[in-house]
C-alpha cells in the first residue's frame, strides 16, 4: 500500500461541512482515479485524470469537485454532502489511462456523513 | 448493465480446498483482469488476461477466459486462510472505463 497512500483513512463529518480528501502515488504514474464503493454496489468510477487533466467526469454531483495539481497528488473536495454519500472512496492510479494496463489502489477514506 | 456478473456472490470453503469465482461480461473486451480485496481496504491487482489468451496461471492463481461465451473464471488452488477477501473482476468498456464487477465474498476456514 506504499504506493498509493489516501488521507484520512477514515472522516466523519456534517452535512454542512466542507472536506477534502487527499491521494499521492509514488509510482510515477500518469493517470489517477477516484472511485466509491458503497455497501453491496460495485465499484462506481467518478473521475479519471491524465497528465493533470480531467478526461472523464462520469455524472458526478457537484458537490464533489476533484482537484489534480500535479501527476502525484489527486484530491476530492466534498462539501454539503447527503447522507447517501457515505462510502469508501477509493482513489487509484496506472501508467497512462489506456486498456492494457492495471490500476494500483490505495487503501480508501471510509466516510461517513451524518 | 455494462457491469460484470460474478457468481457466486459469496463461497465458503475449508483450507487446502480449491475456491473458482466466475465472471461474465457483455461487452468486447481486450483484456480481463482480477482484483482482490480485504474487508475496507483498497483493492490489489492479481492478473490481467488479455483476449487472445485462453488461460494463465501466476502462483496459486488460474484464469481462464472464453471470449465466445463472455465469460471468465478465477481458481484458487490449496486456499489458505489468508486467501479470505472479495474477489473482483474488471474489463474496460468501449469508452475506456475500467468495469468492475460485484465480487465474490470468499470464506476460508481454517
Amino acid at each position: 500500500e506504499t504506493g498509493v497512500t489516501q488521507t484520512p483513512r477514515h472522516l466523519v463529518m456534517g452535512m454542512t461541512n466542507k472536506k477534502s480528501l487527499k491521494c499521492e502515488q509514488h509510482l510515477g504514474h500518469n493517470a489517477m482515479y477516484w472511485y466509491k464503493q458503497s455497501a453491496k454496489k460495485p465499484l462506481e468510477l467518478m473521475f479519471v485524470y491524465s497528465l493533470e487533466e480531467r478526461v472523464e467526469n462520469n455524472s458526478v454531483p457537484s458537490r464533489f469537485s476533484p482537484e489534480c495539481p500535479n501527476s502525484s497528488h489527486l484530491f476530492l473536495h466534498l462539501h454539503t454532502l447527503q447522507p447517501e454519500d457515505s462510502a469508501l472512496y477509493l482513489c487509484a492510479s496506472s501508467q497512462d489511462s489506456s486498456f492494457w494496463n492495471e490500476q494500483y489502489f490505495g487503501p480508501g477514506t471510509r466516510l461517513t456523513v451524518t | 448493465s455494462q457491469q460484470g456478473e460474478e457468481d457466486p456472490q459469496a463461497l465458503s470453503i475449508q483450507e487446502g480446498e480449491n475456491a473458482t469465482m466466475n465472471c461474465s461480461y457483455k461487452t468486447s473486451i481486450n483484456n480481463l483482469q482480477w482484483y482482490r480485496q480485504n474487508s475496507g481496504r483498497g483493492l490489489v491487482h492479481l492478473i490481467l488476461i488479455r483476449s487472445n489468451e485462453r488461460e494463465k496461471h501466476s502462483g496459486r492463481l488460474r484464469v481462464t477466459l472464453d471470449t465466445s461465451k463472455k465469460s471468465s473464471s478465477l481458481l484458487i488452488t490449496a486456499s489458505r486462510a489468508a486467501d479470505t477477501a472479495s474477489y473482483f473482476c474488471a474489463f474496460y468498456n468501449q469508452g475506456g472505463k475500467l468495469i468492475f464487477g460485484q465480487g465474490t465474498e470468499l470464506s476460508v476456514k481454517p
